[in-house]
């Protein structure tokens, strides 16, 4: 069983559409979850952090971790083009070391 | 801005060629990491150093080699290329337990090097 299960997608939603990316993870010992966006051509980048469970917000997007189901969220509200990326999951454990990635889910907002 | 550069950043080149990709970073930091990301596969880390002369083989084993003489460059080097090694690198560095996010590895990434082996 992978660490990280992401569906790759891709997700094609029309703009001002709300989004809902996911990933399950096996370990309940991981403590550290992150979102980042890459852009075509491009490194990812981070975009969301949150530590052990709960919600975070940043402007038009949420993260929101469920520990009891290993089950974190990225929300997007009122999606533009320019949010048109792949979006990767990352975890890792109470150490903050090692990072278990997603396989990132294709995104593409359409005017 | 990115604060860390990785050159090329696209190369084609025949089987059994010598290739080194260079990664710059000016944030100081002391991490540095080798990825591999395929189309549809999740990044896997290749190489990664915690400082100067330390370097270490990642969760997926490459046949390339790095080294970490400066804390501000991580170069990766291919012996003899083939095409199997056909693929996007991305290096990254962090560090660990910095400000804004204390305790989690925050990767900053470089743009990529895509590199094609014929």
């Amino acid at each position: 069983q992978k660490e990280v299960e992401q569906d790759p997608g891709p997700l094609s939603v029309p703009e001002g559409a709300i989004v809902s990316l996911n990933c399950t993870y096996s370990n309940s010992a991981f403590q550290y979850f992150m979102w980042y966006r890459q852009y075509s051509r491009k490194g990812p980048e981070l975009l969301m952090y949150t530590y052990s469970s709960g919600n975070k917000e940043d402007g038009r997007f949420t993260a929101q971790v469920d520990k009891s189901s290993k089950y974190i969220s990225l929300f997007i509200r009122d999606s533009q083009p320019s949010d048109s990326a792949t979006y990767l999951c990352a975890i890792s454990g109470d150490s903050g070391y090692a990072l278990n990635f997603g396989k990132g889910t294709s995104l593409l907002v359409t005017p | 801005e990115a604060d860390i550069y990785q050159t090329p950043r696209y190369l084609v080149i025949g089987t059994g060629k010598k290739i080194t990709l260079e990664c710059s970073q000016t944030m100081g930091h002391d991490k540095m990491y080798w990825y591999q990301q395929d189309p549809g596969m999740e990044l896997h880390l290749i190489h990664y150093s915690y400082g100067v002369n330390s370097t270490e083989k990642g969760d997926l084993s490459s046949e390339s080699t790095v080294s970490r003489i400066r804390t501000e460059h991580f170069p990766l080097t291919l012996e003899s290329a083939r095409p199997s090694h056909t693929s996007q690198y991305l290096c990254a560095s962090s560090d660990l337990g910095g400000a804004p996010t204390p305790g989690a590895n925050v990767l900053t990434f470089g743009a990529g090097s895509r590199l094609t082996v014929l």
